[in-house]
This record gives structure tokens, sequence and C-alpha cells, in this order.
């Protein structure tokens, strides 16, 4: 079992849509959550940190819930420069090394 | 503007032969990283650094090295490149105080032969 498990892709949605995008890790000492969005055949970048009380930046959301060792992204409104790929990533606090999920694919089609 | 650079960015080599790949950051940052991402595999790390001289070994670090001798580069060497090293190398690096945010440089595609 991987340590950073996402749903399978792709998700292929209408501009205006409501997605959600989910994420189970396995090491329960795992201390910091991110998302990190990847365009085509380019570099990751982050997209945002992912708080135990929920956090939101503009159309985006995400939700930890540490007891099911659960993440989650919510994007409202969605937008045709919203497709890309999307990482969970889970810092277990170890010098900074990150662990990514495999990333799920997101098409947003007019 | 600080930033981090790899060269190549594609490279073609045949099995056996030895292969470096650049990584050049200009954002002072301690900590540099390696990962090559793969489809089905998502991205894994081959190798770390936290400073000059310090180097560790990653999930994924057989077949590969890298040297640390200042600040700014981490060149990982592909040993004797096989088949199975054909992929897409990312270099990433980040501040010990803000340790979530890596800096990924654009990747390097690497085709071996």
């Amino acid at each position: 079992r991987k340590e950073v498990e996402q749903d399978p892709g792709p998700f292929n949605v209408p501009e205006g849509a409501t997605v959600a995008f989910n994420c189970t890790y396995s090491n329960s000492a795992s201390q910091s959550f991110f998302w990190y969005r990847q365009d085509c055949r380019k570099e990751p970048k982050l997209l945002m940190s992912v708080y135990s009380s929920g956090n939101e930046d503009g159309r985006f959301t995400a939700q930890l819930n540490r007891a099911s060792q659960y993440i989650s992204l919510l994007i409202r409104d969605s937008k045709l420069s919203d497709s890309a790929t999307y990482l969970c990533v889970v810092n277990r606090n170890q010098g900074g090394k990150l662990i990514f999920g495999q990333g799920t694919e997101l098409s947003v089609k007019p | 503007d600080a930033e981090i650079t790899q060269s190549p960015r594609h490279k073609i080599t045949e099995t056996g032969r030895q292969v470096t790949l650049a990584c050049h950051q200009t954002w002072n940052h301690n900590n540099m990283f390696w990962y090559r991402q793969d489809l089905g595999h998502g991205l894994r790390l081959i190798h770390y650094s936290y400073g000059v001289h310090d180097t560790n070994k990653g999930e994924v670090s057989d077949g590969y090295s890298v040297s640390r001798s200042n600040t700014e580069d981490l060149p990982l060497t592909l040993e004797s490149a096989a088949s199975s090293q054909t992929s897409v190398y990312f270099c990433a690096s980040s501040d010990p105080g803000q340790q979530e945010t890596q800096y990924f440089g654009p990747g390097t595609r690497l085709l071996v032969l």
C-alpha cells in the first residue's frame, strides 16, 4: 500500500462545476499536509497547505481529518485554467522530506 | 529573481554510460532534493541534502549518487545508466524554516536507450 493514496483520475468536468479530490495517508505520525498542482509536463507548485481546522483560498477549500487520515480538496466554479494534476502531499516532519501521492488529473471542458 | 534551474532539459544516452544532471538554485536554500517521476508512481525521492557536504539516500537511490560541494548545486549522477532510469527528473529546494514549500526546477527528461 502506498503511503499517500489519491482518487484515480482523470476527472472530466464542465466549466462551473464543483469537483472534489480525496486523499488518504497511512502514517499517523504525519505532521503537515499540502496540495500541489502540476501542469502538463511541468514542475509541481504548491497550491495550498491543509490545516486541521480546514482552510479556504478563493475557490479552493482544503479539509483534513486526522482521525480518518483523510485529506480533501474542493474546487468550486471550475475554470478551464484549473485543468492540471493535483498532488496530495504529506510531510512526516523528517527534515522537510515530502511524500507525494500519484496525483489526480483534472480536465475542465468548455 | 531567485530561481532553480536544471540542465540539460532533455538528454538521450545509452545504457552503461555515466550521466550527470545539474541542479542550481539561487534561493540560498540549505535543503535540496532529487525526484524522479514516472507514470503510475508519482514523484519518488532519490537523494537529498540538508547542506554542504551532507547527502542522504531517498526511496529509490540505487544507481544514483549526489554530492554537495556548495549551497547552490546538487548534481545527480547515474553511475551506469539503465533503461529503467528513463524518467523525468526534478530537482527541488526548500528553506529549513519553511520546509513544506519546495521549489521545483523545470525538470530533465532522460531517455536511456
